[in-house]
């Protein structure tokens, strides 16, 4: 099974600022990596696949990057409907899908 | 547009089987496009996959939960199903349906019910 990380659990940011959050795999996932975001009560929406291809109707301020086993998911400019928890999630190999513990972007 | 919704007892006794259906409208389901899963989130906590199941039937499962989970199909309803046996308090969480590509494509899990909350309780 491979292990997903996250870090940090929380990111305290401004609005307006630029927000970094990383994903680790515990082995090579080469780019089978996706990014959800998850605000309270509502179902995660997929953001990015492909390490760094972004849905349909996601804003360009949501990038990602990386392969093999370090991904990250850049946010240039936070805006107010941007603070939620997101997870990356590798699709790899499975059975199992994994995902990660979550980032929690607060204000 | 694709539709998903999640159906079921709200509450489940420890020991019983907690089962949910899923229906899918929208879109077709009765072909290979797809897979259709399981995924489940403790109050408070993150993600966790519980199984897949293709039109045909075939299906995978988390090894955790392997033996006490079953997820089946029917295509005439365009309903998938989740069968977890033996609950308990840990069992307790939100339950989404959801699709994703089969292998050798595979691909992220694209489209999402609205979760069903599902409570492990005498």
């Amino acid at each position: 099974e491979i292990l997903m990380t996250q870090s940090p659990a929380t990111l305290s940011v401004s609005p307006g600022e630029r927000a970094t959050l990383s994903c680790r795999a515990s082995q090579s996932v080469s780019r089978n990596l996706a990014w959800y975001q998850q605000k309270p009560g509502q179902t995660p929406r997929l953001l990015i696949y492909g390490a760094s291809t972004r849905v349909a109707g996601i804003p360009a301020r949501f990038s990602g990057s990386g392969s093999g086993t370090e991904f990250t998911l850049t946010i240039s400019s936070l805006q107010s409907e941007d603070f939620a928890v997101y997870f990356c999630q590798q699709y790899y190999s499975w059975p199992p899908f994994t995902f990660g513990p979550g980032t929690k972007v607060e204000i | 547009q694709l539709h998903l919704r999640e159906s079921g007892p709200g509450l489940v006794k420890p020991s019983e089987t907690l089962s949910l259906i899923c229906t899918v409208s929208g879109g077709s389901f009765d072909r290979s496009d797809y897979y259709w899963a399981w995924i489940r989130q403790p109050p408070g906590k993150g993600l966790e996959w519980i199984g897949s199941v293709y039109y045909n039937g075939y299906s995978y499962y988390t090894p955790s939960l392997k033996g006490r989970v079953n997820i089946s199909v029917d295509t005439s309803k365009n309903q998938f199903s989740l069968q977890v046996n033996s609950v308990t308090a840990a069992d307790t969480g939100l339950y989404f349906c959801a699709r994703h590509p089969p292998p050798p494509a595979s691909g992220p899990f694209d489209y999402w019910g609205q979760g069903l909350l599902a409570t492990v309780s005498s």
